[in-house]
């Protein structure tokens, strides 16, 4: 089946790294993406990696693919107050029939200590 | 370009009345989703769309209907709003393409009484 879990709040403090987990089910998962969602606001795409990737790096953001343990992680350094927000895993299933899926994880709440 | 549009942003219904939540994307995209988001519960796939005239369910499609007439729109039709179909909306899109990113709209903030 397709699943996608992530825990529901991190708290880290200011100028500190947050690394956020994500573990998902569906070993044909194609991509795996990172979404953000700031208060009121709709989701905003921060990154993807494709599955054949173990890592991809952009800015102060860092994922990391684990295939064989299907656990992804996103790593914001030097994490500022504009950071906090909503993030989402999600992964796209393989197979046509789900051309047009995304399936999203609950969200991990971020919150930055002064 | 514009993205994705939704109207409206919010909305409030009673029990039993029926509406339409309109979703537009000037992207030329083919595949196009609508999602429910709950608290606790992540994004939950409705109804989704790989091209005009083809339509699919998603996770919860109960209580909802689309349709896909044009590339362009992907409306969401409640027939009989009912409490539980209290949410916050969001329409996406995206291209054919595999890596083709999916695009949100701002959402719809639904309450039914």
């Amino acid at each position: 089946g397709e699943d996608v879990e992530q825990s529901l709040f991190l708290s880290v403090r200011e100028g500190d790294s947050s690394v956020i987990n994500c573990t998902y089910t569906d070993s044909s998962s194609t991509y795996l993406y990172w979404y953000k969602q700031e208060p009121g606001a709709g989701l905003q795409l921060l990154t993807y990696i494709f599955s054949n990737m173990d890592m991809k790096q952009d800015q102060r953001l860092t994922v990391l693919l684990n295939k064989k343990d299907k656990h992804l992680s996103l790593r914001i350094a030097d994490t500022q107050t504009g950071d906090s927000a909503i993030y989402f895993c999600a992964e796209r299933p393989g197979g046509y029939s789900s051309a047009s899926k995304i399936i999203f994880g609950s969200g991990t709440r971020l919150s930055i200590r002064p | 370009n514009a993205g994705v549009t939704q109207t409206p942003k919010f909305q409030v219904l009673k029990t039993g009345q029926s509406m339409t939540l309109q979703c537009a994307q000037d992207m030329n995209h083919e595949y196009m989703s609508w999602y429910r988001q709950d608290p606790g519960m992540g994004l939950r796939l409705i109804h989704y769309s790989v091209g005009a005239g083809i339509t699919d369910q998603g996770e919860v499609p109960n209580g909802y209907n689309v349709s896909r007439s044009t590339t362009e729109d992907f409306p969401l039709r409640l027939l009989s709003a009912a409490p539980s179909q209290t949410s916050v909306y969001f329409c996406a899109s995206r291209g054919q393409r595999e890596a083709d990113t999916q695009y949100f709209g701002p959402g719809t903030r639904l309450t039914v009484l």
